[in-house]
């Protein structure tokens, strides 16, 4: 059975920091590509970014790029979100989602964890 | 990149179905065969309903059904259930390794 199961997320002040993780098991991970996507409070999905199987190619989307490294872990079977920067308009729930298929890049995604949330605010 | 055009709310009795519609452009939806639909209640998170447009995933009933014409996605729920009461996103690959959503849409069984 697949699980993804996400931590990390808390209260952070504007322009702070913060790692989100997102432990996988259930599949063979290094062979999947991962993504991130948020829900801000009350609103709609947002893609935020993904990374390939093998970690050597990552993407994201403009309202994060320069700011948000994703990252992975294939030994601890692990996804990272490292956050700088961080601004009120970051605060949301944010999921860790597989790729559907192996060896594929950006797909739309299959399973999804239960998500964290993380608050920007002073 | 815009979020797709969803309506925000629709409705339907029991055994009714209702159809939700998902507007981009030709450089997502109508560029490509990559259109996903999610089913989230309160709390949850999203749930594959439909992938590659028409697909279902094993385990999803076949009153869940998908489509496309041009630039919009369908999602049509037949014989609509008091558990089919959720939100609904679509989701479409945008071209250059990027996704892009829906503006969601609430479905109320009356």
């Amino acid at each position: 059975e697949v699980q993804l199961l996400e931590s990390g997320g808390g209260l952070v002040q504007p322009g702070g920091s913060l790692r989100l993780s997102c432990a996988a098991s259930g599949f063979t991970f290094s062979s999947y590509a991962m993504s991130w996507v948020r829900q801000a409070p009350g609103k709609g999905l947002e893609w935020v970014s993904a990374i390939s199987g093998s970690g050597g190619s990552t993407y994201y989307a403009d309202s994060v790029k320069g700011r948000f490294t994703i990252s992975r872990d294939n030994s601890k079977n692990t996804l990272y979100l490292q956050m700088n920067s961080l601004r009120a308009e970051d605060t949301a729930v944010y999921y860790c989602a597989k790729a559907p298929v192996p060896g594929t890049t950006v797909t739309t995604p299959d399973y999804w964890g239960q998500g964290t949330l993380v608050t920007v605010s002073s | 990149q815009s979020a797709l055009t969803q309506p925000r709310s629709v409705s339907g009795s029991p055994g009714q179905s209702v159809t939700i519609s998902c507007t981009g452009t030709s450089s997502d939806v109508g560029g490509y065969n990559y259109v996903s639909w999610y089913q989230q209640h309160p709390g949850k998170a999203p749930k594959l309903m439909i992938y590659d447009v028409s697909k279902r995933p094993s385990g999803v009933p076949d009153r869940f059904s998908g489509s496309k014409s041009g630039n919009t996605a369908s999602l049509t729920i037949s014989g609509l259930q008091a558990e089919d009461e959720a939100d609904y996103y679509c989701c479409s690959y945008a071209g250059s390794y990027t996704l892009v959503f829906g503006t969601g849409t609430k479905v109320t069984v009356l």
